[in-house]
C-alpha cells in the first residue's frame, strides 16, 4: 500500500502559483520524499526530491516541516501544460532494492 | 543520451496467450524496474532486477516473470493472458538498486487483451 495520501484532484488557472500537500504521518527516519509528474500515455517523470525543510529546482519546490509527517509541492506560475497527475512517494532511497510505491496521485486541471 | 526505450508500444492479445515485452534502460543506468498501470490508477510495481536476478517482487502472481540480460536491458512475461491484465506497463531504469536520483520510466508499452 502507497504510505501517502493527496488530494484527488486540483484546479488552478494560468499563471497561478499551485501548492499540493502530501500526508505521510508514517514517514520512517531514512525515507525521503519525491514527486513525479505523468502526462497521459506517458511513464512518470522525476520532479523533485527532499529530506528537510526547503528544496527547490528549476521546476517546482518541495517544502518539507521539521515533522516531516506532511510535504507541499510548488509549481510557480502553471501553465496549461502543467496538466497532469502528480505523485508523492516516500522511500528510503539509499537502501538497496527500494520500490517506488505508487499511490493515485492528484489530478492537476489548468485553465486559461 | 537515450532515456528508456519500451518495445512495443502497443500490443493486441487473445486470452490465454503469452506476450513478451521489452526494455531498454537509459545509458548507464544498471537496474530495471517493471510497472503496470490500469487506467485512472498510479503505477503498480511487478519487479525489480539488478545484475540479471530478480532482487524484488510485488503482489503480482507467478504468471508474470522476467529476464535481466547482461547489457542490462530487460524482458517482461507475461503467461496465460487475462483480461484484467490490460494495462500499460511501464519500464523504469536507476542506477545501482537505490533511486537516489530518481527512475527514468519510458513511455510504456500499452497492452490489450480480447
Amino acid at each position: 500500500l502507497a504510505k501517502t495520501t493527496q488530494p484527488i484532484s486540483m484546479d488552478s488557472y494560468e499563471g497561478q502559483e499551485v501548492n499540493i500537500t502530501c500526508s505521510h504521518n508514517n514517514i520512517a527516519t531514512n525515507d525521503y520524499i519525491t514527486w513525479y509528474q505523468q502526462f497521459p500515455s506517458q511513464g512518470p517523470r522525476f520532479i523533485i526530491q527532499g529530506y528537510k525543510t526547503k528544496v527547490t529546482n528549476e521546476v517546482a519546490s518541495l517544502f518539507i516541516p521539521a515533522d516531516r509527517k506532511s510535504s507541499t509541492l510548488s509549481l510557480p506560475r502553471v501553465s496549461l501544460s502543467d496538466t497532469a497527475v502528480y505523485y508523492c512517494l516516500v522511500g528510503d532511497m539509499d537502501q538497496a532494492g527500494t520500490a517506488l510505491i505508487f499511490g493515485k496521485g492528484t489530478t492537476l486541471s489548468v485553465s486559461s | 543520451d537515450a532515456g528508456v526505450t519500451q518495445s512495443p508500444t502497443h500490443l493486441i492479445k487473445t486470452r490465454g496467450q503469452q506476450v513478451t515485452l521489452r526494455c531498454s534502460p537509459k545509458s548507464g543506468h544498471d537496474t530495471v524496474s517493471w510497472y503496470q498501470q490500469a487506467l485512472g490508477q498510479g503505477p503498480q510495481f511487478i519487479f525489480q532486477y539488478y545484475e540479471e536476478e530478480e532482487r524484488q517482487r510485488g503482489n503480482f502472481p507467478d504468471r508474470f516473470s522476467g529476464h535481466q540480460f547482461p547489457n542490462y536491458s530487460s524482458e517482461l512475461n507475461v503467461n496465460a493472458l487475462l483480461l484484467g491484465d490490460s494495462a500499460l506497463y511501464l519500464c523504469a531504469s536507476s542506477l545501482g538498486q537505490s533511486s537516489t536520483y530518481g527512475y527514468t520510466f519510458g513511455s510504456g508499452t500499452r497492452l490489450t487483451v480480447v
